[in-house]
């Protein structure tokens, strides 16, 4: 399987903040990587697609890069409802793994 | 809007077989994919398998030998099935479109997913 790393686990900022997180993949994944937003209770969301791309009603505030093995997730302006757990997802070799998860805490 | 809702027992005894249901509504589950992603607690996300709505499904290897996926189309649901389940299926488990770009040439990623349920296995 490939190994999604993402770093860092967890993340402390303040609203207004810009934040960004970075995966890591075991292999070349060309552009095949999704980001989603997790909250409890909630149902999670998908922001980002083919790496960079903003799904259909994502604030412009959330942005992806990279390609290969290493991509990158920023959030510019952090809002309150911003604060949550991230995680990429590989959809390049089956099975379609996870990176770990980055909680992104109010400092 | 096309919304998820996942159902089943929150409670299922070790070496008996987990059921789940995923009620899809706001739209059709015809021609789309339909997936199951389950996270385990203080862990991340797992990938568990997909079934297309004409009933082809694929599995993760690592739980190949004990799942299976279903679809009703005459419901608008679709179903996963675990066997011989342990403790480390205790997880919330959630069910989500798995979507293609739109021209069929990569997986987006999925797009939309129920709340997520919590199954818990205990003897």
């Amino acid at each position: 399987d490939i190994q999604l790393t993402q770093s860092p686990s967890f993340l402390s900022a303040s609203v207004g903040d810009t934040v960004t997180i970075t995966c890591r993949a075991s292999q070349r994944i060309s552009s095949y990587l999704a980001w989603y937003q997790l909250k409890p209770g909630k149902a999670p969301k998908l922001l980002i697609y083919a790496a960079s791309t903003l799904q259909s009603g994502v604030p412009s505030t959330f942005s992806g890069s990279g390609s290969g093995a290493e991509f990158t997730f920023r959030i510019s302006s952090l809002q309150p409802e911003d604060f949550a757990t991230y995680y990429c997802q590989q959809l390049h070799t089956y099975p379609y793994t996870f990176g770990q998860g980055t909680k992104l805490e109010i400092k | 809007q096309v919304q998820l809702q996942e159902s089943g027992p929150g409670l299922v005894k070790t070496s008996e077989t987990l059921s789940l249901t995923c009620t899809v509504s706001g739209g059709s589950i015809s021609r789309s994919y339909w997936s199951w992603i389950r996270q385990s607690p203080g862990k991340g996300l797992e990938w568990i398998g997909y079934i297309y709505y004409s009933g082809a499904a694929d599995y993760n290897p690592s739980l190949k030998s004990r799942v299976s996926m279903s679809v009703d189309t005459s419901r608008n649901q679709f179903s996963l099935s675990l066997t011989s389940v342990t403790a480390s299926d205790t997880a919330v488990y959630y069910c989500a479109r798995l979507t293609r770009e739109s021209r069929g040439w990569y997986w987006i990623g999925a797009d939309y997913w129920g709340q997520g349920i919590l199954v818990s296995v205990s003897s």
